[in-house]
């Protein structure tokens, strides 16, 4: 089945540790992007990244980092400098065939730092 | 950057009864999607409708973009309607747009 999965579900890290979330497609999309839900409110993007080896800031990008090397995937690192990192973490993609907008979501990981 | 505003924040009805929820944004948009996220978290894509009208089911949208604004119609609501609706816009400029989200309207289905 094509999707969008991410791993792990849940995550529980010490505070000043680094962590690395995981988002893998098989949809043969190009762009893909990482957005940060916190408890009642909308999501925000962090990164986004329009083909391989090219990504860009988002709204909220201190404190993160991410790569492209592949296509069909996009992994997010939340570095020690973000200073609230508890929070539910989406990655989606996109394609730039039929309707080039359209934002398709993974399941999401929830982190929760203490 | 782009402001968007859902109403009503909250909304309560019994099973069976229709509801409307509103999108308004700042900006002229050449994207415009509604996503219904579940309690797991998972984000539901429902209406890609930058313009026009679209159906699906007991569910509509209407996106009148000259007046920044769309409308989410559910009709005959079930408990499995429950849950956080999404308005998100994207910005023409940016290729694959990225989206600005609404903060939601939250439904709670009563059977």
């Amino acid at each position: 089945d094509g999707g969008i999965t991410q791993s792990p579900k849940y995550l529980f890290r010490k505070e000043g540790q680094n962590v690395t979330l995981s988002c893998e497609q098989n949809l043969n999309h190009d762009a893909m992007y990482w957005y940060r839900q916190d408890p009642g409110q909308g999501l925000r993007l962090i990164y986004y990244s329009q083909i391989v080896n090219d990504f860009q800031k988002g709204d909220i990008a201190e404190g993160y980092s991410v790569s492209r090397e592949k296509k069909e995937s996009f992994p997010l690192t939340v570095t020690s400098a973000q200073k609230n990192p508890t929070a539910f973490y989406l990655c989606a993609s996109s394609t730039g065939q039929g309707r080039p907008y359209e934002q398709y979501f993974g399941p999401g990981t929830r982190l929760t730092v203490t | 950057g782009i402001q968007v505003e859902q109403s009503p924040p909250d909304l309560i009805l019994q099973e069976g009864a229709n509801s409307t929820l509103r999108c308004n944004f700042s900006d002229s948009v050449n994207n415009l999607q509604w996503f219904h996220q579940n309690p797991w978290g998972q984000l539901i894509n429902l209406f890609y409708i930058p313009s026009g009208t679209k159906q699906n089911g007991r569910l509509s949208a209407t996106t009148v973009a000259t007046e920044r604004y769309s409308l989410l119609y559910i009709s005959s609501s079930q408990t499995t309607d429950s849950g956080v609706y999404f308005c998100a816009v994207g910005v023409r400029g940016f290729g694959n747009e990225k989206l600005t989200f609404g903060t939601g309207t939250r439904l709670t289905i009563i059977p």
